[in-house]
């Protein structure tokens, strides 16, 4: 079946290094797509999304970009901080009821 | 500060037996759901509702049922739970018409044995 799945499972990252995190898509007809970000012993937290018919969108430290072409999404985090480690996951959502497809997730570490 | 509370962190049962998780939202968000959360499969939709008494499948429905009959608490329940329903449960609620942005609780690790 369709599904959002990631390409790494773990991304080491030193503290003031920018991060990348990828994240492949299969459904076309999602209109949303999402990354959030989950610490340690807690929910999920909503990042940023961007709608389907846009490219790029930017927020505080962090940049989604969407290529529809390869069916590709990644979320960019400027500067990243001990306080960015955490688990992240893109989304798409499905349907008019906010019904989020998650992908596996992304570990990310930041070292000193 | 908007708020999503499930009633335990963790929580241990035995098989067969049938198992009640909580949740209660203090945002008055229409939208309430139940997702599942491996490692490795990231987080399954179970069950959610758009409104009191209102509920819909989600993609692993099975061994699993709901019920909403207040706005603010949506509760997940194990019909008879077995070893393979160990796992995180996550619950979330959000706005009706809210697209992307849903309020999670910390999650209840399940495990049944």
């Amino acid at each position: 079946g369709e599904s959002v799945g990631l390409h790494l499972p773990t991304l080491s990252v030193q503290e003031g290094d920018n991060s990348i995190i990828n994240c492949a898509y299969s459904n076309s007809a999602s209109d949303y797509f999402i990354w959030y970000k989950q610490e340690s012993g807690k929910g999920p937290q909503f990042i940023i999304d961007i709608r389907s018919n846009m490219d790029k969108r930017q927020g505080q430290r962090v940049t989604v970009l969407l290529n529809k072409t390869v069916k590709h999404l990644s979320l960019q985090i400027a500067a990243t901080q001990p306080g960015d480690s955490a688990v992240y996951f893109c989304a798409e959502r499905r349907g008019s009821w906010g019904k989020l497809q998650f992908g596996a997730g992304t570990q990310v570490v930041v070292t000193p | 500060d908007v708020k999503v509370t499930q009633s335990s962190r963790y929580l241990v049962k035995r098989t067969g037996e049938k198992v009640f998780l909580e949740c209660v939202q203090d945002m008055d968000h229409e939208n309430m759901f139940w997702y599942r959360q491996d490692p490795g499969l990231g987080l399954r939709l179970i069950y959610f509702s758009y409104d009191v008494k209102m509920k819909e499948k989600g993609d692993i429905p099975e061994g699993y049922s709901v019920s909403r009959e207040k706005k603010e608490r949506f509760s997940l329940i194990l019909e008879s739970a077995s070893t393979n329903q160990t796992s995180m449960y996550l619950c979330a609620s959000s706005q009706q018409g809210a697209v992307t942005e849903a309020f999670f609780g910390q999650g209840t690790r399940l495990t049944v044995v």
